[in-house]
């Protein structure tokens, strides 16, 4: 079962900064937070991770709230190639063999509109 | 340098009949991962391999099998098809020990 919890879907102006939101009540202390995108028709694109502080590259920044139960993806200038389902996934440390697969859940449908 | 490219793209198979899909990881990488994704819904966990050995497995039944090469490469194959494996397929690799998976664009099986 899908660990995490997301909006079904959301919308954002051209431009703008695109928050999407993410709940993981029940993370672990070891567990990393995973954010995958989907296009339609391709496979999930890798985004972000993180464990415990703020991460920010090239395509996002991810905002991981002090306690860990929730978080944020943001995108600061929303294009319309960025409209995707992402996803936000609850993945356990590598060294456990739990940790080979991802838990996708439903994800949030990303529509960016002119 | 080529990400992972699965094959065919689209297939249609009849109801009862095998089917086989391939997988040919991103260069550099040795570990192999099949999703299955139904219309709607987030891609499921199939399982993994390396080293040519299935080393997890997600919740689907043994008519789903699966197979790697010594070149990393892969093939998924599922016996007595049913309406409801009609789905996208996904393949995605890795590097054992790194994070990261990458993911092809699937091959969309039609059961009918």
């Amino acid at each position: 079962d899908a660990k995490t919890t997301q909006p079904p879907s959301m919308d954002c102006a051209e431009g703008r900064a695109a928050n999407l939101p993410c709940n993981h009540s029940t993370i672990s202390g070891n567990e990393y937070v995973y954010w995958y995108r989907q296009i339609h028709s391709q496979g999930p694109q890798y985004i972000i991770h993180g464990l415990k502080n703020n991460e920010t590259n090239e395509m996002a920044s991810l905002i991981i709230t002090e306690d860990r139960k929730s978080s944020t993806l943001i995108l600061p200038h929303a294009t319309l190639r960025d409209t995707a389902v992402y996803y936000c996934i609850v993945r356990p440390p590598l060294n456990n063999n739990a940790g080979n697969m991802l838990t996708f859940g439903g994800g949030t449908r990303l529509m960016v509109k002119p | 340098d080529a990400g992972v490219t699965q094959s065919p793209t689209h297939l249609i198979k009849t109801r009862g009949q095998q089917v086989t899909l391939r997988c040919s990881p991103k260069s550099g990488h040795d570990t192999v991962s099949w999703y299955q994704q139904a219309l709607g819904q987030g891609p499921q966990f199939i399982f993994q391999y390396y080293e040519e050995e299935e080393r997890q497995r997600g919740n689907f039944p043994d008519r789903f099998s699966g197979h790697q090469f010594p070149n990393y490469s892969s093939e998924l194959n599922v016996n007595a098809l049913l309406l409801g494996d009609s789905a996208l397929y996904l393949c995605a690799s890795a590097e054992a020990g790194i994070y990261g998976y990458t993911f092809g664009s699937g091959t969309r099986l039609t059961v009918v």
